[in-house]
């Protein structure tokens, strides 16, 4: 499979605890976005990090990058109730000839109240 | 600024029948890119366009197809539909074309189901 995988593939925390989640991907990229997802809906944009980054922030939002690994994480720090959703990192690079965005598998947050 | 617009949210269709998705970008963009996602594969890269022209495709029959038009709107069709064709399909689009580090940005996705 082209797709990346993420883990936890579920996590459950409460308000106010961080949570991370890891994204390992398998063809050489040009950069890495993560993405937010409610309940089957579109897909909001959270952050772009490129190849030559190894860290980027964004409010609660810290990523990293390790290209040596192909892997990355998301940190959502102070978590609320409202950032309970599916996350999911996409890679852009070439496979198979083409460029394409390849996503993970994603990660389903649940922040309890 | 207007985000993407994707239509119609939801349809319904016939196995065997043919259908079109409709994607207008964040003005500016002249990149779209269209996105297959399903509960067992997950979200998987249909095709781009960008300026027109198909840019980047990937491992879909060519039962899918697609357009751009001037204006930079975007069409996508599905011929002689399956059962498994039932999805949510998002389009994104970007100033730049894919490879050249450009953020993506999605709309809200058609429900397709095939009956």
């Amino acid at each position: 499979s082209q797709q990346g995988e993420e883990d936890p593939q579920a996590l459950s925390i409460q308000e106010g605890e961080n949570a991370t989640m890891n994204c390992s991907y398998k063809t050489s990229i040009n950069n890495l976005q993560w993405y937010r997802q409610n309940s089957g809906r579109g897909l909001v944009h959270l952050i772009l990090i490129r190849s030559n980054e190894r860290e980027k922030h964004s409010g609660r939002l810290r990523v990293t990058l390790d290209t040596s690994k192909k892997s990355s994480s998301l940190l959502i720090t102070a978590s609320r109730a409202a950032d309970t959703a599916s996350y999911f990192c996409a890679t852009d690079g070439i496979v198979d000839s083409s460029y394409k965005l390849i996503f993970g598998s994603g990660t389903r947050l649940l922040v309890r109240p | 600024k207007a985000g993407v617009t994707q239509t119609p949210r939801y349809l319904i269709k016939t196995r065997g029948q043919q259908v079109t998705l409709s994607c207008s970008p964040i003005s500016g963009h002249r990149s779209v890119s269209w996105y297959q996602q399903t509960p067992g594969q997950g979200l998987q890269f249909l095709f781009e366009y960008f300026s027109e022209t198909q840019r980047n495709k990937g491992n879909f029959p060519g039962r899918f197809s697609g357009r751009q038009f001037s204006n930079s709107r975007s069409e996508m069709n599905v011929s002689t539909l399956e059962l498994g064709d039932s999805a949510l399909y998002l389009c994104a689009s970007s100033v730049y074309n894919l490879g050249a580090n450009t953020e993506a940005f999605f709309g809200q996705g058609t429900r397709l189901t095939v009956v």
